[in-house]
């Protein structure tokens, strides 16, 4: 077991430049989840995935954001002409279906992202 | 009005006291209920769940919930430097799958 593990933990960008981070959640988990912290907040909840299939997506997050977790495996988060409120920590955590319902959630160490 | 609303400013503490962190939702038919530690730069990580009324003891952390009111808190026994850290509070909305948090709290211990 080598935990969630998420890629690059930090990304510098320009207004307006795409980015994509990565999660690969721990092996036997089938559920996984995105979200977003900013400083002095709590983590806020983006999007959610069992398996493959994208199963609930927060009202607040813009077309600019979009998620897959194509084979139900790792998951990408990519966000397109990022603003400079997108600076943020994002993190991924997964859970097994067994524990789903427990709010067991493993959380990766984020992925930093700072807009200039 | 925010599903999770954890109010109190930071926390200090002397070693050794009791520290208490309160946590209210907004949710009534909500049924899952934890409390994260989250030290600085690091991620959240689970300490306690509660799903029923009364309190749950685990070492020196005692979760309680009172679902009347709507109402979630932690006690930290005989607190330690190691302790430390920002408390998110986290419960589950009828019908999700996702958690929702609140800010947190941060605690300090002071030796």
């Amino acid at each position: 077991d080598t935990g969630v593990s998420q890629d690059p933990r930090h990304k510098i960008t320009k207004r307006g430049q795409n980015v994509t981070f990565r999660c690969d959640p721990i092996s036997e988990h089938n559920r996984l989840y995105w979200y977003r912290q900013t400083l002095g907040q709590g983590p806020e909840f983006l999007t959610y995935f069992q398996n493959e299939a994208q199963l609930e997506k927060s009202r607040l997050l813009s077309d600019r954001f979009s998620a897959e977790r194509p084979k139900g495996s790792f998951s990408t988060l990519e966000i397109q002409r990022t603003e400079q409120g997108d600076s943020a920590m994002y993190l991924c955590a997964s859970s097994p279906r067994d524990r789903g319902l427990s709010g067991e959630l493993f959380f990766g160490e984020g992925s930093r992202l700072t807009v200039l | 009005q925010k599903e999770v609303e954890q109010n109190s400013g930071p926390l200090s503490v002397p070693e050794g006291a009791i520290a208490s962190l309160n946590c209210t939702y907004s949710d009534r038919g909500s049924q899952s209920f934890f409390w994260y530690r989250q030290y600085s730069g690091k991620s959240p990580e689970l300490i306690m769940s509660i799903y029923s009324n009364g309190d749950k003891e685990d070492g020196r952390f005692t979760a309680q919930l009172n679902k009347a009111s709507q109402y979630v808190s932690l006690l930290i026994r005989d607190s330690q430097p190691s302790d430390s850290a920002t408390y998110l509070c986290a419960v589950r909305p009828y019908g999700n799958n996702r958690l929702a948090f609140g800010k947190g709290n941060q605690v300090v211990v002071i030796p």
